[in-house]
């Protein structure tokens, strides 16, 4: 199974620029992920799919301050301007069918601070 | 409006089983795939079942294979999870989400389990 990991937690000030990074195993390098923000006590937000060519499919509603890319292994989300309301868990995600079975594995996930 | 609305959740010893159910509202249900994910306090995600639109196929993480069992009925707009033999480890808020173009774009509010003695 693939396997996507993230660092544990991150930090910005308000107006800053952040990268959160994803990264997958070696072996599935190639996979599209997905992002979820998680504010505190909220279910979790679709944001965007990265696919390794960097293209993007945004959820509705999402704004331009979330902007998606990948280079190799890695899937990026970059949150610019931030704001306080950005505060929240970032999980990414990847869907696969492997052997016919359909399965989803998660991220550790980001816990985000804006300072 | 797309809205999806869990319930069933609650405390339960060990080894009951309890049935949690997602009826959903705004949208055609049966056009889509639906996902239950989890959270265990303080921790991540973690994806545990997955259903076809119209039934045919339904899939499970390999930590829940052969005590959760999957389901919907398409009339009543409303999936289901049958969780039997529960162990203090499946306390977690259940989540069900629609899975459209590959991904979960839309979020229950979630319904909490917790398995205690």
């Amino acid at each position: 199974l693939p396997v996507l990991t993230q660092p544990p937690s991150a930090s910005a000030l308000p107006g800053a620029s952040i990268n959160l990074t994803c990264t997958l195993d070696n072996e599935h390098r190639t996979y599209t992920i997905e992002w979820y923000q998680q504010r505190p006590g909220r279910s979790p937000q679709f944001i965007m799919k990265v696919k390794m060519d960097g293209s993007l499919i945004k959820g509705d509603g999402i704004p331009d301050r979330f902007v998606g890319s990948s280079s190799g292994a890695e899937r990026y989300l970059t949150l610019t301007n931030l704001q306080s309301d950005d505060e929240a868990d970032y999980h990414c995600a990847e869907s696969h069918t492997i052997d016919g079975q359909v399965g989803w594995v998660f991220g550790g996930g980001t816990k985000l601070t804006v300072l | 409006e797309v809205q999806l609305l869990e319930s069933g959740g609650g405390l339960v010893q060990p080894g009951g089983s309890l049935r949690l159910s997602c009826e959903v509202s705004g949208f055609i249900f049966g056009s889509y795939a639906m996902n239950w994910v989890r959270q265990a306090p303080g921790q991540g995600l973690e994806w545990i079942s997955a259903i076809t639109g119209d039934s045919g196929r339904t899939y499970y993480a390999g930590s829940v294979k052969g005590r959760f069992s999957v389901s919907r009925d398409n009339s009543k707009n409303t999936l289901y999870l049958q969780i039997d033999n529960v162990r203090v480890d499946d306390t977690a808020m259940y989540y069900c989400a629609r899975t459209s173009r590959g991904a979960n774009d839309i979020w229950g509010h979630g319904t909490l389990v917790t398995v205690s003695s």
